[in-house]
């Protein structure tokens, strides 16, 4: 089993949709959980980072985790043409030889104008 | 923003040539990280290194080899290019803070043919 699951895709969606992006992990030791974004033949870029459970939002981009269901989820709202792109889970675990990190396969997300 | 450098972006090459990747960070970061990416799979840690002079494989078997000479620079080297190398290369720093957040370069995409 692997520990973490992103569903791949791919989305799409119509301009100005809500999007939800979803990953779940099975390993109770991941503290911290970010989403990134990648472009086409471009490496991922950072869109946001949480800690707690709980929703954290950052201007169209809202991103929630429930450590009880083990299960993130990234909203977008208002959805554009520039958000289409893969969309990355990735969540960091504390071990002895310091901190682990485990990435979801990626969502693909189409934003059709 | 994140200062991440790689070299060259593309890399078409023959088998059997020893070829070196270049990452470069500007960031002071003094860890690094070499990924591997395949089209619909997790990214796959390869290399890391926590400080100068220091470098650890990750979790995925590689043929590659890393050094750490100065903070900034962090290169990977395969001494024999084969069909099986064929991928999306990403380097990647993290921060000192409490996050440790992974931070990427753009990628270097090699073919062995």
């Amino acid at each position: 089993q692997k520990e973490v699951e992103q569903d791949p895709g791919p989305l799409s969606v119509p301009e100005g949709a809500i999007v939800s992006l979803n990953c779940t992990y099975s390993n109770s030791a991941f503290q911290y959980f970010m989403w990134y974004r990648q472009y086409s033949r471009k490496g991922p870029e950072l869109l946001m980072y949480t800690y707690s459970s709980g929703n954290k939002e950052d201007g169209r981009f809202t991103a929630q985790v429930d450590k009880s269901s083990k299960y993130i989820s990234l909203f977008i709202r208002d959805s554009q043409p520039s958000d289409s792109a893969t969309y990355l889970c990735a969540m960091r675990a504390r071990t002895n030889t310091g901190n682990q990190f485990y990435f979801g396969t990626g969502t693909s997300l189409t934003v059709i104008p | 923003e994140a200062d991440i450098y790689q070299t060259p972006r593309y890399l078409v090459i023959g088998t059997g040539k020893k070829i070196t990747l270049e990452c470069s960070q500007t960031m002071g970061h003094d860890k690094m990280y070499w990924y591997q990416q395949d089209p619909g799979m997790e990214l796959h840690l390869i290399h890391y290194s926590y400080g100068v002079n220091s470098t650890e494989k990750g979790d995925l078997s590689s043929e590659s080899t890393v050094s750490r000479i100065r903070t900034e620079h962090f290169p990977l080297t395969l001494e024999s290019a084969r069909p099986s190398h064929t991928s999306q290369y990403l380097c990647a720093s993290s921060t000192r803070d409490i996050t440790d957040t992974q931070y990427f370069g753009p990628g270097t995409r090699l073919t062995v043919l």
